[in-house]
């Protein structure tokens, strides 16, 4: 079965750090495109950021609200995605999802589009 | 970044009948090597996850109804419910994929009438 479980969130202070991962099964990790979005309460959809299979080059791309705080990493010998969450801001609590953009053949199918979500994460920042 | 728009904000379909959303992208999602447009449709139901309906535009995701349909091309795509279902009340977020920030549009919020 395809599967994404989301591990990590919490609540935090403005100002702190976490770490939130994201256990996948089911798929060619290796090759997959792995994203992070969020959600605010009672809001829309936002992007944070991708990394890049391996066959891709493995590169990754943030949102600008994020970049140079997020950092997405894998571990593709544990199929695990992590996002490191630093300086956190009361305007980053949100649900985390983990998503993927799954190969065959190496090729991504949908070309990026988010094919698998994991039931997400709560990251809560308040004082 | 590219903008993405949608209309309507909200809308009330009876049962059977047609739904139609509107996706505007700030400049085009068609990438020209290839001919496709990177645009997706996502459908995410009250405290659930969003899921995967159309990418491509128009390609239908594995399992997807066939009620479900996208067109369009350029900047101005289209989601249309052919037979609304009460299963499909839902909030529906269109997405492009073309350039990093992959922006998602504000959703459009579907109700039964």
């Amino acid at each position: 079965e395809v599967q994404l479980v989301e591990s990590g969130g919490g609540l935090v202070k403005p100002g702190g750090s976490l770490r939130l991962s994201c256990a996948a099964s089911g798929f060619t990790f290796i090759n997959a495109w792995m994203s992070w979005v969020r959600q605010a309460p009672g809001k829309g959809l936002e992007w944070v950021g991708r990394f890049k299979g391996k066959t891709d080059g493995g590169t990754i791309d943030y949102a600008a609200p994020v970049k140079g705080r997020f950092t997405i990493s894998r571990d593709d010998s544990k199929n695990t995605l992590y996002l490191q969450v630093n300086s956190l801001k009361t305007e980053d609590t949100a649900v985390y999802y983990c998503t993927a953009s799954i190969t065959i053949s190496r090729v991504v199918i949908s070309g990026g589009a988010l094919d698998i979500w994991g039931q997400g994460t709560v990251v809560t920042v308040s004082s | 970044d590219i903008v993405m728009t949608q209309s309507p904000d909200s809308l009330a379909v009876s049962l059977g009948e047609r739904a139609t959303i509107n996706c505007k992208s700030s400049q085009s999602v068609l990438y020209s090597s290839n001919n496709k447009n990177y645009l997706a449709w996502y459908q995410q139901k009250p405290e659930q996850p969003p899921k995967l309906l159309i990418y491509w535009a128009s390609t239908r995701e594995s399992g997807v109804p066939d009620r479900f349909s996208g067109s369009g091309s350029g900047t101005d795509f289209t989601l249309t419910i052919s037979s609304l279902q009460a299963e499909d009340v839902a909030v529906y977020y269109c997405q492009q994929y073309y350039d990093p920030p992959h922006t998602f549009g504000p959703g459009t919020k579907v109700d039964i009438k």
